[in-house]
């Protein structure tokens, strides 16, 4: 099955821990993008990448980190810095225009 | 410039009905132009999508019109379903922008049985 998969589905923390989200996809595809979403709110740019070890910000990247060392994967890191995590996080990865999106991690900092 | 404005904010619509859906944008630059559905708890799914150089594109009970000269696109969807209560999101691509989606606020629609 070809796809994007984000893992795990629901994730808790404490305060003032890093946390790192998985996003893995077998579509060969270049392009892979980072989003927010909060409740009842539009898709927000984290970070993107177009290319193997090479990323760009997006518009909210503070408080973030990714990497790309494998075409398939692009996990994120929402760091202790960022100060308001709690959200849906969403993966997507493109070819040319057309963006597709993973099912999402639901974080949850307490 | 950059934003993608999105009308209304909810919907709510009886079954068999059309629910319509309207999107505004500023940058003429814009060259493609996707809509999204999303289902609470889900990610969003590329529903359709339009380019400029056409005015209309339809699949199936989905359809986009496209007034280039009115910066203006629209979803419509015919004989309303349950099924289709989501929240739809327009967007914007601008060429030369590493495919970076502009999104709309986004519309919660309701359809009633």
């Amino acid at each position: 099955d070809g796809g994007i998969t984000q893992s795990p589905k629901y994730l808790f923390r404490k305060e003032g821990q890093n946390v790192t989200l998985s996003c893995e996809q077998n579509l060969n595809h270049d392009a892979m993008y980072w989003y927010r979403q909060d409740p009842g709110q539009g898709l927000r740019l984290i970070y993107y990448s177009q290319i193997v070890n090479d990323f760009q910000k997006g518009d909210i990247a503070e408080g973030y980190s990714v990497s790309r060392e494998k075409k398939e994967s692009f996990p994120l890191t929402v760091t202790s810095a960022q100060k308001n995590p709690t959200a849906f996080y969403l993966c997507a990865s493109s070819i040319f225009d057309e963006q597709y999106f993973g099912p999402g991690t639901r974080l949850t900092v307490t | 410039q950059q934003q993608v404005k999105q009308s209304p904010q909810s919907l709510i619509v009886q079954k068999g009905g059309i629910s319509i859906i309207n999107c505004a944008y500023e940058n003429t630059a814009f060259d493609y132009f996707p809509w999204y559905q999303q289902f609470p708890g889900k990610g969003p799914a590329l529903l359709i999508a339009i380019r400029p150089d056409v005015s209309e594109k339809k699949e199936g009970r989905f359809t986009i019109s496209f007034n280039k000269s009115a910066k203006q696109f629209s979803l419509h969807i015919m004989d309303s379903q349950p099924g289709d209560s989501a929240t739809y999101f327009c967007a914007a691509i601008k060429p030369d922008s590493s495919y970076k989606l502009i999104f709309g606020s986004g519309t919660r629609l309701l359809v009633r049985p």
